[in-house]
């Protein structure tokens, strides 16, 4: 079945570093999956933070970036200066297959910014 | 204002009971979802509906049971509730491009 890997928290930076959160897939039910990133903030539901849905392009948003590589599988996450209010779970999604209208999670990445 | 809810957020529960999850959606989305998230193990989906009367077993529905009245409401029923179960529940609406979340219930199996 279909399934995502990623980075093994906790990750622990500091104000204004840089940050990488991996996130490699396997999709046996569709060639080219939707990509996603999700966060959920303390206390809150998990909101998208990014999508991609076509093979090599990037999506960024909040100042985090995720190119969607189908050569590698990969799809990481990156943000280039973190901030205190990042301190979040980080979740790497798959999703596309029409025949179930299902999205595939990762384990969830927990991020702690340290200020 | 929030689209997707849930109540209880929170829920003790003893080992043979019964306990109903509640979601409500103002999204109109046709699709909703239950999931539960557990420490080393992300978000696994339970069971997940395409409309009001349809439910669809996810990759646990063991020991679980759903519940889709309306476009609105979906539930979810735990109807003899064991320790095992004890997680944090979510609900969402969507699809394959875009779910949105309610804000989760913790729910504690003694």
């Amino acid at each position: 079945g279909d399934s995502v890997t990623q980075t093994e928290g906790p990750v622990t930076v500091s104000e204004s570093e840089s940050l990488i959160i991996n996130c490699t897939y396997s999709a046996t039910s569709i060639a080219y999956p939707n990509l996603f990133w999700y966060v959920r903030y303390p206390g809150e539901g998990l909101q998208l933070l990014l999508k991609v849905i076509t093979a090599g392009q990037k999506g960024s948003s909040r100042g985090f970036e995720a190119t969607y590589n189908k050569e590698t599988t990969s799809f990481h996450l990156q943000k280039a200066s973190v901030q205190e209010s990042d301190s979040a779970v980080y979740y790497c999604a798959l999703g596309g297959s029409s025949n179930t209208n299902k999205v595939v999670f990762g384990t969830g990445t927990r991020l702690q910014v340290l200020p | 204002e929030a689209a997707v809810t849930q109540s209880p957020r929170n829920k003790v529960a003893v080992t043979g009971g019964k306990v109903t999850l509640s979601c409500n959606q103002t999204n109109n989305h046709n699709n909703m979802y239950w999931y539960r998230q557990d420490t080393g193990h992300g978000l696994r989906l339970i069971h997940y509906s395409y409309g009001a009367g349809s439910t669809e077993k996810g990759d646990i529905p063991d020991g679980y049971k759903a519940s889709r009245p309306s476009q609105e409401n979906f539930s979810l029923i735990l109807e003899l509730a064991t320790p095992s179960q004890t997680s944090v529940y979510f609900c969402a609406s969507g699809d394959i491009y875009e779910q949105y979340f309610g804000p989760g219930t913790r729910l504690t199996v003694l």
